[in-house]
């Protein structure tokens, strides 16, 4: 079955500083790879999926992941972080053709002045 | 085009009492999830249907919860009696199927239930 692992649930990152979200994934099968956001009290919001084209992938909102097979990780950046960007991020994968996603424990991302 | 709607919102009962929460998917998706997030954690796959059948319910407590999805369109998701630990954000969500599907799921805004 698959598995993602989301290392340190509060992150802190001052305003205009590199957003680093790690995110590893286990799955026995070529898999999908997604980042999803939560801001308080909505649902989540898909800020960027892998589906095997390119293994950069850009999303919303200035984000991007690079998809590394070797080291079976999916990490979230954003080359500079807005006050906007505090809420919960979520990594998630699926095994293709099984429609189902395993999500990560998420990050609470906090933006310092 | 609309997204998931669900209700209501925010619910709080007391233990050993049921609540019912209701999911209207995108129009067209076929495939519908209920998700568990407790707080801190990431969601939790509850239940998944494909039309009206059940595709997946092996992480669903069944001798407490049920969900149905009469007609393939509307779902409902009931817990009777509920426990503290079932205190969460109930998660609805959609999706599509065929040759053309990458796996991304479309979320309501939840329901949030406060067992007391």
């Amino acid at each position: 079955a698959q598995s993602v692992t989301q290392l340190g649930s509060h992150v802190s990152v001052s305003e205009g500083a590199l957003v680093l979200l790690r995110c590893n994934y286990s799955s026995s099968v070529p898999p999908y790879l997604f980042w999803y956001v939560q801001y308080p009290n909505q649902g989540l919001q898909l800020l960027l999926k892998y589906t095997s084209a390119a293994t950069l992938v850009k999303g919303i909102n200035g984000f991007e992941a690079e998809f590394k097979k070797s080291e079976t990780s999916f990490h979230l950046t954003k080359p500079s972080a807005h006050m906007s960007d505090a809420a919960e991020y979520f990594c998630a994968v699926s095994e293709r053709g099984n429609n189902r996603l395993a999500f990560g424990k998420g990050n609470q991302v906090v933006v310092i002045p | 085009e609309a997204g998931v709607a669900q209700s209501p919102r925010y619910k709080i009962i007391e233990k050993r009492q049921s609540v019912a929460f209701w999911c209207n998917p995108i129009s067209g998706h076929a495939t519908l999830y209920w998700y568990q997030q407790i707080l801190g954690q990431g969601p939790k796959l509850l239940i998944q249907f494909q039309n009206n059948g059940v595709v997946d319910d092996s992480q669903l407590p069944k001798d407490r919860f049920s969900a149905e999805r009469l007609k393939g369109v509307d779902s409902t998701l009931k817990i009777q009696p509920a426990k503290l630990e079932d205190s969460a954000v109930y998660l609805c969500a959609s999706s599509q199927r065929g040759p053309g599907f990458t796996g991304e799921l479309f979320f309501g805004e939840g329901s949030r239930l406060t067992v007391l």
